[in-house]
């Protein structure tokens, strides 16, 4: 299967300034997912794209899909420490009713 | 909530042991998935499973096997431990359609020696 891929692999920033992650992924979907994992744990979703949708909003994130370049951003507004986390792209294709194909994820560190 | 449980969080095998990783949800979900994780590689699929009894195998099925006998129960089996099993392995599971909201177990470290 082809696996999204997230830019960039690892992001550092200061508390209070916006990160952006990237996602570009090979193939039609049906929707596109953000997840984070924090340090040793399981993944947590956050949001969810429909192929039909360009952006979404959910608190600090912003999402964009654009399918015709097949990428994706993931914006955290106002960053704050708890933030630090891995973040993952994960895509439906669209024969639907397949599992998600997971990106390698993008390492956000925010310091204080 | 959703609850997505592992029966351990870190084991220690040795090469060619049989090792058992349980995975249950409490949401009535008829999808469980298996993936591992490695540093630099992401997750990759193991095996799923749509419902009791059935599986289908994912990306890396080679040296796994799994059992789903009841709807909320889902485990991974490996038959002969060996060292590049050494991984993460986190088990999740949602309701159909599959591509959909995934919920996450905590994953359980497995280091074999």
């Amino acid at each position: 299967s082809q696996q999204g891929e997230e830019d960039p692999q690892a992001l550092s920033i200061q508390e209070g300034e916006n990160a952006t992650m990237n996602c570009s992924y090979k193939t039609s979907i049906n929707n596109l997912q953000w997840y984070r994992q924090n340090s040793g744990r399981g993944l947590v979703h956050l949001i969810l794209i429909r192929s039909n949708e360009r952006e979404k909003h959910s608190g600090r994130l912003r999402v964009t899909l654009d399918t015709s370049k097949k990428s994706s951003s993931l914006l955290i507004t106002a960053s704050r420490a708890a933030d630090t986390a891995s973040y993952f792209c994960a895509t439906e294709g669209r024969a639907g009713n397949t599992p998600l194909v997971f990106g390698k994820g993008t390492r956000l560190s925010v310091i204080a | 909530d959703v609850k997505v449980t592992q029966s351990s969080r870190y084991l220690v095998k040795r090469t060619g042991e049989k090792v058992f990783l349980e995975c249950v949800q409490d949401m009535d979900h008829e999808n469980m998935f298996w993936y591992r994780q490695d540093p630099g590689l992401g997750l990759r699929l193991i095996y799923f499973s749509y419902d009791v009894k059935m599986k289908e195998k994912g990306d890396i099925p080679e040296g796994y096997s799994v059992s789903r006998e009841k709807k909320e129960r889902f485990s991974l089996i490996l038959e002969s431990a060996s060292t590049n099993q050494t991984s993460m392995y986190l088990c999740a599971s949602n309701s159909p359609p599959s591509g959909y909201e995934q919920y996450f177990g905590p994953g359980t470290r497995l280091t074999v020696t």
